[in-house]
């Protein structure tokens, strides 16, 4: 199956400060989406991003495609950003609707 | 607009017995697909259900099983559980197979 890497594993900032996840793939990709999992398990829907670039509020993605990989951007970050961050991708081939997970990033904001 | 719901949230089981695990999609979703978590990995696909049948399975053994009811919603089943079964439980939902996929609270489930 595809391949999918995320860096960094953890990331710890101050309140405010911007940062930037990475997500690898292997292969062409049908869906790519970002996840936030809050402390309960929860995984929060925050991006569903195969190509181009979108924003919603403090967040944005980009996808390209062509060179396999995807970035999500947090602004002015806040404590309750805290959590895993997942990318997930659904390839080309034949499973389609399956989802390969990264193993996340942590993010840890502190006040 | 009701998202997917699971039950029970919690669930503590002794290994050999067997558990079943509930899923209802997002309101207008007709397919279900079944997710593992152990602690610090990411989710991985156990299989995937669409008009009543089985359409995708990955990497587990015949020991978990499931099915979806003309409703839509769906259950997962393990028979003769192992320690190493113990782990979240998700439930994702979308429509026709593909598009953006959206996820249950989980089951957590402690096998002692």
């Amino acid at each position: 199956g595809i391949q999918v890497e995320q860096s960094p594993p953890d990331l710890i900032l101050q309140e405010g400060a911007n940062s930037t996840l990475r997500c690898n793939f292997s292969d062409s990709v049908n869906n790519l989406q970002w996840f936030h999992q809050n402390p309960w398990g929860q995984l929060i829907n925050l991006f569903y991003i195969p190509s181009g670039t979108k924003q919603n509020g403090r967040l944005s993605a980009t996808t390209v495609a062509t060179e396999r990989y995807s970035l999500l951007y947090i602004s002015s970050s806040q404590t309750t950003d805290s959590g895993v961050y997942f990318c997930a991708v659904e390839d080309r081939g034949s499973t389609l609707g399956r989802l390969y997970f990264g193993r996340g990033t942590q993010l840890t904001v502190w006040p | 607009d009701a998202g997917v719901t699971q039950s029970p949230t919690h669930l503590i089981k002794t290994r050999g017995q067997q558990v079943t695990l509930r899923c209802s999609p997002k309101s207008g979703h007709d397919t279900v697909s079944w997710y593992q978590q152990a602690l610090g990995q990411g989710p991985q696909f156990i299989f995937q259900y669409y008009e009543e049948e089985e359409r995708q399975r990955g990497n587990f053994p015949d020991r978990f099983s499931g099915h979806q009811f003309p409703n839509y919603s769906s259950e997962l089943n393990v028979n003769a559980l192992l320690l190493g079964d113990s782990a979240l439980y998700l439930c994702a939902s979308t429509w026709r197979l593909a598009y953006e996929q959206y996820f249950g609270p989980g089951t957590r489930l402690t096998v002692t």
